[in-house]
């Protein structure tokens, strides 16, 4: 099994809201990442875990908050965000095994619009 | 900023022909990945080329690299609508997990 689960697949929410996205895997891969992607622009880092901790925070702003609860999940919470956070949220796994990095599995993301 | 830059941006041809796509970065790597992107979906790994690498095959794809020139390119051979999508290089920051996305290339396969 090689899939990366996300939920929902779509998410509309106000400024005042609060609301999470979950991703999945049962690959036993030890790394999961975020990514935001605006359209026809390529995805951009925003969160590493690795072993479920957090190795790597790309100066994403605090209305963003990952949380990783075990090593099959990952969450992202998402607090009084603005209209221009709206985008493609995608989550990923890798083996995260050893010092070289490799191949990244793929969630079909999340379709966040903020109003 | 590491990220790659692909060129083309965009690349439209007929059923049949050959696509080839580049990407270019800035730093050393340990590896180069090729990810395709169908509209509004999630990235489908196509295929990783490790530094000491130069070239790959994977079915119709064929990856070369050379650190040299911090570049590599894409080819599909024989392509078929179904190969319409976007088109990215992603490169590893050494011992990071992280990766860096170049600005793809969006390639459209006429039938």
């Amino acid at each position: 099994d090689t899939e990366v689960t996300q939920t929902p697949k779509h998410l509309v929410m106000g400024m005042t809201n609060k609301k999470s996205l979950k991703c999945e895997q049962h690959m036993g891969h030890r790394a999961m990442y975020w990514y935001k992607q605006k359209a026809k622009k390529p995805p951009e880092l925003m969160f590493v875990y690795s072993y479920e901790k957090l190795s790597i925070n790309e100066s994403v702003p605090s209305r963003f908050s990952p949380e990783c609860p075990n090593s099959s999940l990952l969450n992202l919470h998402l607090h009084a965000l603005q209209p221009e956070d709206s985008a493609l949220y995608l989550c990923a796994s890798s083996q995260g095994v050893g010092s070289f990095t490799d191949t990244q599995y793929f969630g079909p993301g999340t379709r966040l619009t903020v109003l | 900023s590491q990220q790659g830059e692909e060129d083309p941006q965009a690349l439209s041809i007929q059923e049949g022909e050959n696509a080839t796509m580049n990407c270019s970065y800035k730093t050393s790597i340990n590896n180069l990945q090729w990810y395709r992107q169908n509209s509004g979906r999630g990235l489908v790994h196509l295929i990783l080329i490790r530094s000491n690498e130069r070239e790959k095959h994977s079915g119709r794809l064929r990856v070369t690299l050379d650190t040299s020139k911090k570049s590599s390119s894409l080819l599909i051979t024989a392509s078929r609508a179904a190969d319409t999508a976007s088109y990215f290089c992603a490169t590893d920051a050494s011992g990071t997990y992280k990766y860096i996305f170049g600005t793809g290339t969006r390639l459209k396969v006429l039938a």
